[in-house]
């Protein structure tokens, strides 16, 4: 059973570019997490997907960030025209939504640099 | 709000010694909480889970407990090992969500 893939593993982006981060949970699972770790700060929380609900966006920023997690696919992160503030590790875990605050598994992450 | 702590934010022990580390949170309103291990540059790995409703879970040489009511975890580490060097997070899963909050992390080096 693979675990939770995510990809790209780093991306490089210019200012005002878009970043696209992708993440595919575990088998079974339906539950996604996004979470950000910037330089030298701790892990946290942006946004909690179901297949095609946002269920909670409280730690996600209002403007320039987006995410989804369609029927078929895996869940997307995307930053519109990024800055250099944004440059991060980016986490997704995913749990089986079998009961409240059931297990989170967490992918390799995705390190974003902005130029 | 809920808040997580961890002390000491870094340790460094001869290789062959038991250890401890802290989590402290303010909300005691918890489904459960996770231990996780962080190398440099990569993922986090799962090491235990505590349900709110459980004391003590145990894997191999490590050993979590929880005491929800003061709001304390801690990680107990046997005959620590090199390779046990990391960055061991605590976190908190909220009745009120399902977000986890995260404690800052102990840097754990263990030299042989």
């Amino acid at each position: 059973n693979a675990g939770v893939m995510q990809n790209p593993r780093h991306l490089v982006r210019r200012r005002g570019q878009e970043a696209r981060l992708r993440c595919s949970p575990m088998k079974g699972h339906s539950h996604v997490y996004w979470y950000r770790q910037l330089p030298e700060e701790g892990l946290k929380f942006m946004v909690y997907l179901q297949k095609e609900n946002i269920i909670d966006e409280s730690g996600m920023p209002k403007e320039r960030f987006s995410a989804e997690f369609p029927k078929e696919g895996p869940s997307i992160l995307r930053i519109q025209q990024v800055v250099r503030g944004d440059s991060a590790a980016y986490f997704c875990a995913s749990s089986p939504g079998l009961a409240g605050g059931d297990e989170q598994f967490f992918g390799p992450g995705t390190r974003l640099t902005v130029l | 709000k809920q808040e997580v702590t961890q002390i000491p934010a870094a340790l460094s022990v001869p290789e062959g010694e038991n250890l401890v580390l802290n989590c402290s949170f303010t909300d005691s309103a918890i489904y459960n909480l996770q231990w996780f291990r962080q190398d440099p540059g990569k993922g986090l790995t799962s090491l235990l889970l505590i349900q709110s409703s459980q004391r003590e879970q145990t894997s191999g040489r490590l050993n979590a407990s929880l005491d929800k009511s003061s709001g304390r975890s801690t990680l107990y580490i046997a005959a620590s090992q090199p390779g046990d060097s990391a960055t061991y997070l605590c976190a908190v899963n909220n009745n009120a969500g399902n977000m986890l909050t995260f404690g800052g992390g102990t840097r754990l080096m263990v030299k042989p």
